[in-house]
């Protein structure tokens, strides 16, 4: 089974401060690199995702930065805001008709 | 409003029964797949379809079938419900690729008692 760690399992933010997630692929050649969002209640929903050819891809105060040799890609938000508390799950694609491979998802709660 | 529609919301079990979760989408997507949320499990993979006629097993597809007859519907199958398939259910469909731009469901609460 291909897998995906993710870390920390749970994060509390002050109000404009960064957070960091983390999560490490093991040694297989995944193609693409998608994090969702989730918050209470509702399905995951698609936030941003990076291409192994590119080491970091930005959307407003969300970044992806991405070290291939190291096997491991994270999430930086950028002044945290308190709706930002939800759930993060970093996935890969290894290609092909082949589902995503999740991340157990990491809790997020950004207080003020 | 397009989207994928899971019916129903929540729904509590005897163990034992049977039930069918259901899965619509209205954006012609040919790839669609159940996942399970339990805490601390993340997102587990059940079963999926890259078209119609197509099923194969993802993760933990004890206990579950599947079926996919038009590329719209993927119904979830609980032939004899436990206690142990207690979670929450998401289903979700893609248009981009069997990886790519997944778009969820608002999921189904299942409790079996």
């Amino acid at each position: 089974q291909q897998q995906v760690k993710q870390s920390p399992q749970s994060l509390i933010v002050q109000k404009g401060g960064i957070s960091i997630i983390n999560c490490a692929y093991e040694n297989t050649a995944f193609d693409y690199f998608p994090w969702y969002q989730q918050f209470p209640g509702k399905g995951p929903a698609l936030l941003i995702a990076i291409r192994p050819d590119v080491s970091e891809k930005k959307e407003g105060r969300f970044t992806i930065s991405f070290n291939k040799s190291a096997k491991q890609f994270s999430l930086h938000i950028m002044d945290s805001q308190p709706g930002d508390s939800a759930t993060y799950f970093c996935a890969a694609w290894p290609s092909g008709n082949t589902p995503l491979v999740f991340g157990k998802g990491t809790r997020l709660s950004v207080i003020a | 409003n397009a989207g994928v529609t899971q019916t129903p919301k929540f729904q509590v079990l005897k163990t034992g029964q049977s039930m069918t979760l259901q899965c619509a989408q209205d954006m012609n997507h040919e790839y669609m797949s159940w996942y399970r949320q339990d805490p601390g499990m993340g997102l587990r993979l059940i079963h999926y379809s890259v078209g119609a006629g197509i099923t194969d097993q993802g993760e933990v597809p004890n206990g579950y079938n599947v079926s996919r007859s038009t590329t719209e519907d993927f119904p979830l199958r609980l032939l004899s419900a436990a206690p142990s398939q207690t979670s929450v259910y998401f289903c979700a469909s893609s248009n981009a690729g069997v990886g790519l731009g997944y778009t969820f469901g608002s999921g189904t609460r299942l409790t079996v008692v």
